[in-house]
Formats: structure tokens, C-alpha cells, sequence
């Protein structure tokens, strides 16, 4: 069965960055995208970004982009998401789901802005 | 970009009432949408993709239609289980978006 399941919370400084990682399982990893989703508490979903995890490509959200960078390790099925200069309005939970539609998602990762 | 924009933000029903949510798109688009369904505490969960097309799993009371500038999610029989707040996403083009959530409470 489809999996992804994500590292644990995460408190940080502002200005401090930030790893997320989303290991899948069940299926072929390099058939679907991996979407970035998160939610401030709340709040609604928020779009993140995306990466192509057979060629590498992403696409960010404007108001986050020179901020965020996706990444992914295709030997251990593995995607990444790093977000620098952490500010408190980052506060929120992190999601992982797959493809571009979202038809599996990880569990959430809480990420917490705060000095 | 394109924004969408749900309505209404909030729905009181009743358990065997049917209710219509409706998602518009600043721009014209066709089938590239998605409906979430997300309770408290917990990830969302993929209802409705392309636009009509049931996933795996989901009730058959739930449906989607709709192309252009507006799409919609109805639920033909409310049951107990279906309180939760709703969201559309569009996948046309990035940077993909979502609507700001339809919250469905009991009347």
C-alpha cells in the first residue's frame, strides 16, 4: 500500500532553517510528483510546491520562492523540503502527498517558529 | 495565477440533506480540480479528482462536476461521518491553488 510518512516536529529560531523529509513506500517512486502542502493553524491549505522526482524539476509558490528548495534521493525513495530564514508566520504543519491531484498524504510534520 | 474562491465558508445541514459546494476559478479551466475532505486534527483526504472522477474508496454520495470558471461538490445524502470542512485545489497550472474551505456543520 501507498505510504508516506515524514520526519518529526520541528521548533525553530526565527531566521533558522528547517528540514522536512517524506520517505514513500508501495508504489514506483519516480511515476508521481511530490507535492508540498501546509497549513497554519487554523487556517486553510496552503500550496507549497512541487518536484518532478524523475527529472528533478520543481515549481515553488511565489511568496516562498528564493526561500524554499525540494529535493529528492531516488535510492531511498526519499523527498525533501528545506525552507530558510524561518520566520514566525512559517509556523505550520507541513504535509507531503503525492502527485499533482494529492491522492496519498504523509502524516504531517509541525513546524514551530518561535525565540 | 489562478485564484479560486469557494462559497459558502460555512454550511449548516442536516443528516440526509443534500448540499452543493461551489469552488470559482479566476480563470477558465477544464477538469484539472480536486476536492479534499479534512477533519480536525487529521491530513485531508482526495474526494473528487478531474473534476468528476470518484477516488477510490469515497462514498458514491459524494460527486463533482463542473468545467470553466465554476466547479462543484455535492453530497446527495448527508450522514454523521460527512462534517468536515471542504477544499478545492486546482492543478491546471502552477502555481497550483486552493480555495479557502467550506466548513460543514450540523444543523
Amino acid at each position: 500500500q501507498v505510504q508516506l510518512m515524514q520526519s518529526g516536529a520541528e521548533l525553530k529560531k526565527p531566521g533558522a532553517s528547517v528540514r522536512v523529509s517524506c520517505k514513500t513506500s508501495g508504489y514506483s517512486f519516480t511515476t508521481h510528483g511530490i507535492s508540498w502542502v501546509r497549513q497554519a493553524p487554523g487556517q486553510g491549505l496552503e500550496w507549497v510546491g512541487l518536484i518532478n522526482v524523475y527529472s528533478g524539476n520543481t515549481n515553488y509558490a511565489q511568496r516562498l520562492q528564493g526561500r524554499v528548495t525540494m529535493t529528492r534521493d531516488t535510492s531511498t525513495s526519499t523527498v525533501y523540503m528545506d525552507l530558510r530564514s524561518l520566520r514566525s508566520d512559517d509556523t505550520a504543519i507541513y504535509y507531503c502527498a503525492r502527485s499533482d491531484w494529492l491522492d496519498f498524504w504523509g502524516q504531517g510534520t509541525l513546524v514551530t517558529v518561535s525565540s | 495565477d489562478i485564484q479560486m474562491t469557494q462559497s459558502p465558508s460555512t454550511l449548516s445541514a442536516s443528516v440526509g440533506d443534500r448540499v452543493t459546494i461551489t469552488c470559482r476559478a479566476s480563470q477558465s479551466f477544464s477538469s484539472w480540480l480536486a476536492w479534499f475532505q479534512q477533519k480536525p486534527g487529521k491530513a485531508p483526504k482526495l474526494l473528487i479528482y478531474k473534476a468528476s472522477s470518484l477516488e477510490r474508496g469515497v462514498p458514491s454520495r459524494f460527486s463533482g462536476s463542473g468545467s470553466g470558471t465554476e466547479f462543484t461538490l455535492t453530497i446527495s445524502s448527508l450522514q454523521p461521518d460527512d462534517f468536515a470542512t471542504y477544499y478545492c485545489q486546482q492543478y491546471k497550472s502552477f502555481p497550483y491553488s486552493f480555495g479557502q474551505g467550506t466548513k460543514l456543520e450540523i444543523k
